[in-house]
């Protein structure tokens, strides 16, 4: 099946400063890109569509300035948490649509812990 | 009224029992229909599609039913192994964004 790899795997930082995520399709090209967000005990929540060569789109409730994404290639989307808070605390998780099969496989996801 | 709601757990289940989940969604325009699973601290792993006619995988049968929004996995044998939330997903009829239930927690016992 088609791989999603994340990196970092887990993240730790000071509040104020910000983390960058990248997340790759190794294997297949994916026009679009999500990321989600979860909390413990909690689904997860898409936070915004990522778009190979254009703006992203951003779910009502997500701050479009503190959580910038980057889809400058078919193959990597980044997401970077600015300024980042221990609310920002949160499971990250993005997942790449296959643009031949309309499929979307997840990566392993990114462990943020803001101190 | 949340998008997609399934039954809170955790289910507490013997090793071999049957255990059946249910989600309902409130979108009548959504399109398709999944179970997923997820393992702690881990990511979301497609466990099956689900179709108007209903359909089977070896122990995991899901169905849906479109005129009542709900959809349901039932599990028959339950192993060890099959301890994990399961999320019941389902996708908009606005480009396929995924919309995830919060998620029922299954523990089997020995």
């Amino acid at each position: 099946g088609a791989v999603v790899s994340q990196h970092p795997s887990w993240v730790i930082c000071k509040s104020g400063t910000s983390v960058k995520i990248e997340c790759r399709s190794l294997d297949f090209q994916a026009t679009t890109m999500f990321w989600y967000r979860q909390f413990p005990k909690q689904s997860l929540m898409l936070m915004a569509t990522s778009n190979e060569g254009s703006k992203a789109t951003y779910e009502q409730g997500v701050e479009k300035d503190k959580f910038l994404i980057n889809h400058a290639s078919l193959t990597l989307s980044t997401l970077t948490v600015t300024s980042a808070h221990p609310e920002d605390s949160s499971f990250y998780i993005c997942s790449a649509e296959e643009d031949s099969y309309n499929e979307q496989f997840f990566g392993p996801g990114t462990r943020l812990t803001v101190l | 009224r949340k998008e997609v709601e399934q039954d809170p757990g955790p289910f507490n289940v013997p090793e071999g029992a049957t255990v059946a989940f249910n989600c309902t969604y409130s979108n009548s325009a959504s399109q398709s229909f999944f179970w997923y699973r997820q393992d702690c601290r881990k990511e979301p792993k497609l466990l099956m599609s689900v179709y108007s006619s209903g359909n089977e995988d070896g122990r995991f049968t899901a169905q849906l039913n479109r005129a009542s929004q709900y959809i349901s996995l039932l599990i028959r044998d339950s192993k060890l192994s099959d301890s994990a939330t399961y999320l019941c997903v389902v996708t908009d009829n606005q480009g396929g964004k995924l919309i995830f239930g919060q998620g029922t927690e299954l523990s089997v016992k020995p």
